[in-house]
C-alpha cells in the first residue's frame, strides 16, 4: 500500500522569504501522480499544483514550484516571495494512475507567515 | 467555484443515532467521493461512486454506508454515530480516472456527542 508522509508539523516564513515543504512517499508503482493541496482557514480545499511521475521537468505555478525526485520518493513544495495569504494548512497527496479521486494524503504541514 | 453543496455544514448528534451528509453536485461528473479529516491525518477517503448505483469502498469504510440514486447527489449515512465519527466530512467530484480536476466541497464539521 502506498503512503505519504509530511514530517514538518508546522513551518513558519517571514513575507516576500522562500520556503519548502516536505514530502515523501512509498510506493512500488511508476506511473502515478502527486498533488499539493492548500487549505486556507476557511476549510476550502484548493489544488495548488500537480506533478505526473513520468515526467522529469518540474511543475510550476507561478509562485509555487516542486522538487520532484522520483528515485527518492520525494515531492518537496518552495513558495517563493511568500504571502501572508498563503499562510495555510498544506497537504501532499498521491494518486495511483487511473485511480480517480482515491487520493492518499499526508498529514499537513501547517505554514504560518510573518508580516 | 465548482457546483458542489454540502448540507448540513455542522450537527452535532448523539452516540448511537443514525446521520445523513448530503452531497449535491451540478456539474454532472461522474465521480464523486467522501472523504474524512482528522488531525495527524490529513484526509482519508471513505466511500466513491463512480456512476449512478456504482459505489465502491475506500480505506475507512466502517460503520458508513452511501447512495447515489442520482447523478447530483452523494448521501453518506452513518447507520449508528460513534465519537470516533466525530470529524470534518468533504465531499469531491472529478470528471474521470486522471483527478486532474478533482473539486471539493466546503465539508461538513460533524461532531458525535
Amino acid at each position: 500500500a502506498q503512503t505519504v508522509t509530511q514530517s514538518q508539523p508546522e513551518m513558519s516564513v517571514q513575507e516576500a522569504e522562500t520556503v519548502t515543504l516536505s514530502c515523501t512517499y512509498d510506493t512500488s508503482e511508476s506511473d502515478y501522480y502527486l498533488f499539493w493541496y492548500k487549505q486556507p482557514p476557511s476549510r476550502q480545499m484548493i489544488l495548488v499544483i500537480r506533478q505526473e511521475a513520468y515526467k522529469q521537468q518540474n511543475a510550476t505555478e507561478n509562485r509555487f514550484s516542486v522538487n520532484f525526485q522520483k528515485a527518492a520518493k520525494s515531492f518537496s513544495l518552495k513558495i517563493s516571495d511568500s504571502q501572508l495569504g498563503d499562510a495555510a494548512m498544506y497537504f501532499c497527496a498521491y494518486l495511483s494512475y487511473n485511480q480517480g479521486g482515491k487520493l492518499i494524503f499526508g498529514q499537513g504541514t501547517e505554514l504560518s507567515v510573518k508580516p | 467555484d465548482a457546483g458542489i453543496t454540502q448540507s448540513p455544514r455542522h450537527k452535532v448528534t448523539e452516540t448511537g443515532t443514525p446521520v445523513t451528509l448530503r452531497c449535491h453536485q451540478t456539474e454532472n461528473h461522474r465521480y464523486m467521493y467522501w472523504y474524512r479529516q482528522d488531525p495527524g491525518h490529513g484526509l482519508r477517503l471513505i466511500h466513491y461512486s463512480y456512476g449512478v448505483k456504482d459505489t465502491d469502498k475506500g480505506e475507512v469504510s466502517d460503520g458508513y454506508s452511501v447512495s447515489r440514486s442520482k447523478t447530483e447527489d452523494f448521501l453518506l449515512t452513518l447507520e449508528s454515530a460513534t465519537s470516533s465519527q466525530t470529524s470534518v466530512y468533504f465531499c469531491a467530484i472529478s470528471e474521470g480516472a486522471s483527478n486532474e480536476k478533482l473539486f471539493f466541497g466546503s465539508g461538513t464539521q460533524l461532531s458525535v456527542l
